[in-house]
């Protein structure tokens, strides 16, 4: 089975530009989180989305935001793109989407996304 | 507050076993404890997980604290494949910084 993927693996752009993310979940799974991650830092959670609504938003800024299409996928978009976004961004899919409970997640690789 | 504690850094010899620590003194009754791990140039990859008993599967082992304030990964052999960056959690959506493991030669 193919797992989580992600797209592009690796985005170059300058600051003001705004950038969108894709993210294709494990078949069956209906729960997506993105994630960004700053070298040498954990994963930082941004949203996690269940069934196309969104279940959760980590403490990140109005210019970013996502969706889920009816096919489980995902996009995240990023506005206004600043040096600081600069990061790998993680996406990872769960059977359910009830956070606190027992919901492992399962991550792709990343997009490298490098703000110049 | 979600925080967890973990060492920074750990290092093992190839073939020996390793305890890998994890404090999670916030956790309430109802958390499970998940274990990740982050590979170079990858995305965290799950390990193991668990709510109260101790837990084994093919990549490790869990040991729980009867008070579940604290937990250790186990790895029984590691090979120079188990670098990398070790995650605990008691909510799954929550990562703290991990433990960089290096293994020896």
């Amino acid at each position: 089975d193919a797992g989580v993927t992600q797209s592009p693996t690796h985005l170059i752009k300058t600051r003001g530009q705004q950038v969108t993310l894709r993210c294709s979940p494990i078949s069956g799974h209906k729960s997506v989180s993105w994630y960004q991650q700053v070298l040498g830092q954990g994963p930082q959670f941004i949203f996690q989305y269940y069934e196309k609504e969104e279940r959760g938003r980590g403490n990140f800024p109005d210019r970013f935001s996502a969706r889920q299409f009816p096919n489980y996928s995902s996009e995240l978009n990023v506005n206004a793109l600043l040096l600081g976004d600069s990061a790998l961004y993680l996406c990872a899919s769960s059977s359910e989407g009830r956070e606190g409970l027992f919901d492992t997640q399962y991550f792709g690789p990343g997009t490298r996304l490098t703000v110049l | 507050d979600a925080k967890t504690t973990q060492p920074n850094s750990m290092e093992s010899n190839e073939e020996e076993p390793v305890h890998l620590p994890c404090n999670h003194s916030t956790i309430s009754g109802t958390d499970y404890i998940h274990w990740y791990r982050q590979l170079p140039s990858q995305g965290p990859e799950y390990v193991i997980h668990g709510l109260t008993s101790n837990v084994n599967n093919r990549m490790a082992s869990l040991a729980i604290a009867e008070d579940r304030k604290s937990s250790t990964l186990i790895l029984h052999r590691a090979t120079l494949r188990d670098a990398a960056v070790y995650y605990c959690s008691f909510r799954p959506l929550v990562f703290g910084k991990g433990t960089r493991l290096s293994v020896i030669a």
